[in-house]
């Protein structure tokens, strides 16, 4: 079964340019969560979605930032007009529902970006 | 709320060395403990749990028991890898939560 997949795995865009990020969940998942980590923040939590409906976005940094679920199986992180400090790995990561326990997340490999 | 503490890092350690990764929580109720690990150009990835205190959660030689007395499920290693080398990550879950709160991380360098 593929894992979560991730796109573009690396992008490099200049200051102002909107930038969209892709993500396939595993089949079956019904939870999406994208992270996003720099050496200087670490591993922040953007936002999540439970059954395609966000749930907690109090962790988009700015009005900059919008996250969609058009689809079960699929989300895009979008931002707009991007900045240099937007620069960072970006990752999707999905799970059957965390409520129950089990705590198992699923990355994905991540995306790269960077902002000049 | 709910936090997780990790050891500073870098840690850098010889192959075959002992290994320990200390990991502390505060959380109300009774959590779940997670080890992630992230391999490098890698997303994280679970490497093992544990649901109720006295648990002993165990994967690839890696080991770490959640202790609730001292709050504290700290990683431990009998004699590392090259290939261990990774950031790893503690988190909790808290039951009914949707949402893992992840330590800061600490990155492993095994050097031959």
């Amino acid at each position: 079964d593929a894992g979560v997949i991730q796109s573009p795995r690396h992008e490099v865009t200049e200051m102002g340019q909107e930038v969209t990020l892709r993500c396939k969940l595993i089949s079956g998942h019904n939870s999406l969560f994208w992270y996003r980590q720099t050496m200087m923040r670490g591993l922040e939590l953007l936002i999540y979605f439970n059954n395609n409906v966000p749930i907690d976005d109090s962790g988009m940094p700015e009005d900059r930032f919008s996250a969609k679920m058009p689809n079960a199986s699929f989300s895009t992180l979008k931002i707009q007009p991007s900045e240099p400090r937007d620069s960072a790995v970006y990752f999707c990561a999905s799970s059957q529902g965390l409520a129950g326990g089990s705590g198992e997340l699923f990355f994905g490999e991540g995306s790269r970006l960077t902002v000049l | 709320g709910d936090s997780v503490t990790q050891m500073e890092g870098p840690v850098t350690l010889s192959e075959e060395a002992f290994l320990t990764i200390n990991c502390t929580y505060t959380a109300t109720g009774y959590p779940s403990l997670f080890w992630y690990v992230q391999y490098p150009g890698e997303g994280l990835q679970l490497l093992l749990k544990a649901t109720k205190a006295d648990d002993k959660g165990s994967n690839k030689g890696f080991e770490a028991t959640y202790r609730k007395e001292t709050t504290s499920f700290h990683l431990e290693k009998g004699s590392v890898q090259v290939s261990d080398s990774a950031v790893y990550f503690c988190a909790l879950l808290n039951f009914g939560n949707e949402k893992l709160t992840f330590g800061t991380g600490t990155r492993l360098t095994i050097i031959p």
